[in-house]
C-alpha cells in the first residue's frame, strides 16, 4: 500500500528564515498532495494542495514544489514568523481513492 | 453548517465499554472520512463513506471498529468493548466529491477518547 515518509520530524529556524520540509511517496498513481498546519490541541488546517499536471503551486509566503519521478515533494516557507510554529504534515492518496496517508508530521519551531 | 462539527469533545470510559463518537460534515459534502491521531503521532486512515457507495473500511484496526452514515450526512464511529490502545484524538474529515476522488478534506476538531 502507499506509504509517505515525511522529513525532517523537528526543525528549529530563526524567524525570518526559510523552512523546507520533504515527503516521499510510493504510489505512482497518486495525483493529490495536501500539506496540513496543525497547532497544539487543534484541528490540522489545510494550508496548501497541488496536483500531478503541475510542479509547483505558490500562495503568499507558502510553496509547494512535486518531482513526480522522483516521487517527492516539498513544503517551502519563506520569511518565517513565530506563528508559523506547528506541526506540519503532508499527506497523498493511493491512487484515485479519496483516503490519505499521512507522513509523521515535521515540529517547526520559529525562534523569535 | 459552518464546518465538521463533532461530538463529543472529551469523553473518558472505562476499559471494555462501548462509545459511540459523531461527525456532522460540512453541507453539501458528500465525502466523510475518520481518522485516529494517538499522541505525538500522525493520523491514521480509518474509514472513508462517498455516498451511497460501500465504505472504505480496510483502515479499521479490528472488528471492535464500525462505523455508519446515515441518510448521506451525519456519521457514527462506533468502538465496542474499548482498550487502552484504543486512547487517541478521533477526526472526522468532510469534501465535496466529483469526478476525482482527491478532493481537499476540512477536519473537525476531534473527540479526545481516553480510556482507563
Amino acid at each position: 500500500g502507499e506509504n509517505v515518509e515525511q522529513h525532517p520530524s523537528t526543525l528549529s529556524v530563526q524567524e525570518g528564515d526559510s523552512a523546507v520540509i520533504k515527503c516521499t511517496y510510493s504510489d505512482s498513481a497518486s495525483n493529490y498532495f495536501p500539506w496540513y498546519k496543525q497547532e497544539l490541541g487543534k484541528r490540522p488546517q489545510l494550508i496548501i494542495d497541488i496536483r500531478s499536471n503541475v510542479g509547483e503551486k505558490k500562495d503568499q509566503r507558502i510553496a509547494v514544489t512535486l518531482n513526480k519521478t522522483a516521487k517527492h515533494f516539498s513544503l517551502h516557507i519563506t520569511e518565517t514568523q513565530p506563528e508559523d510554529s506547528a506541526v506540519y504534515f503532508c499527506a497523498s492518496p493511493p491512487g484515485n481513492t479519496g483516503k490519505l496517508i499521512f507522513g509523521q508530521g515535521t515540529t517547526l519551531q520559529v525562534k523569535p | 453548517g459552518a464546518g465538521v462539527s463533532q461530538s463529543p469533545s472529551n469523553k473518558v470510559t472505562e476499559k471494555g465499554k462501548d462509545v459511540e463518537l459523531r461527525c456532522d460534515p460540512i453541507s453539501g459534502h458528500t465525502a466523510l472520512y475518520w481518522y485516529r491521531q494517538s499522541l505525538g503521532q500522525g493520523l491514521e486512515f480509518l474509514i472513508y463513506f462517498q455516498g451511497n457507495s460501500a465504505p472504505d473500511k480496510s483502515g479499521l484496526p479490528s472488528d471492535r471498529f464500525s462505523a455508519e452514515r446515515t441518510g448521506g450526512s451525519v456519521s457514527t464511529l462506533t468502538i465496542q468493548r474499548t482498550q487502552q490502545e484504543d486512547s487517541a484524538v478521533y477526526l472526522c474529515a468532510s469534501s465535496l466529491y466529483g469526478t476525482d476522488a482527491n478532493q481537499p478534506q476540512h477536519f473537525g476538531d476531534g473527540t479526545r477518547l481516553s480510556i482507563l
